[in-house]
């Protein structure tokens, strides 16, 4: 347990389907980033916040549409996916972004876009 | 950010000490060093973080070359439970994190 729950765990999901991925952690942190890892790939950064605001944005589609409304949570909305978009959706926390800290990653949720 | 380089896999026999090179010849001078780990289906974990100097925490040393060109990451008694994937990234900041393919390390009885 790193403090870190993402729900659900697992998700299959049609490509016109809505749906949204949820983080929430439980360490007073600041900061809050989104990570995609592809089979066989390196995890790929896709968003961070820091105290709120969106500070990254490492050009992700627009179908992947993220909301943190307050330090605890973070949601990863998708709509109108590929099948390309499948893999693991990780989501991570540190005291605050910008610094030399550690992050604390959730256990992922496993997307599988049909 | 600096790029790193790590062997694809390296094995280890249980308990002795685990030794993971990784080399960053590029490292700017506030760049960090870090490590995380990662096992098969999980959320990667983070290990240790260093700028010049030896590190050492409970789960690890770290130890970083004068020139800071290089760093080696020490599990003085490896487990079975340490079989994981283990990163080296050089950056800046948390926001900087760049995972590259890492070094899967195979712990055997």
């Amino acid at each position: 347990e790193t403090g870190v729950t993402q729900t659900p765990r697992h998700l299959v999901m049609g490509m016109t389907n809505k749906k949204s991925l949820k983080c929430e952690q439980h360490l007073g942190h600041n900061a809050m980033y989104w990570y995609k890892q592809s089979a066989k790939k390196p995890l790929e950064l896709m968003f961070v916040y820091n105290f709120k605001e969106q500070t990254e944005n490492n050009s992700v589609p627009s179908r992947f549409s993220p909301e943190c409304p307050n330090s605890s949570h973070l949601f990863l909305h998708l709509h109108t996916l590929q099948p390309e978009d499948s893999a693991l959706y990780l989501c991570a926390s540190s005291q605050e972004s910008g610094r030399d800290n550690e992050q604390f990653f959730g256990p992922g949720t496993r997307l599988t876009v049909l | 950010d600096a790029k790193t380089t790590q062997p694809t896999s390296m094995d280890c026999a249980e308990g002795r000490a685990a030794n993971l090179p990784c080399n960053h010849s590029t490292i700017s001078g506030n760049e960090y060093v870090y490590w995380y780990r990662q096992i098969h289906s999980q959320g990667p974990q983070y290990i240790i973080h260093g700028l010049k100097n030896n590190e050492t925490n409970e789960m690890a040393s770290l130890i970083i070359t004068e020139d800071r060109k290089s760093s080696t990451l020490i599990l003085p008694h490896a487990t079975l439970r340490d079989t994981a994937v283990y990163y080296c990234i050089a950056a800046y900041n948390t926001d900087k994190l760049i995972f590259g393919t890492g070094t899967r390390l195979q712990v055997f009885p």
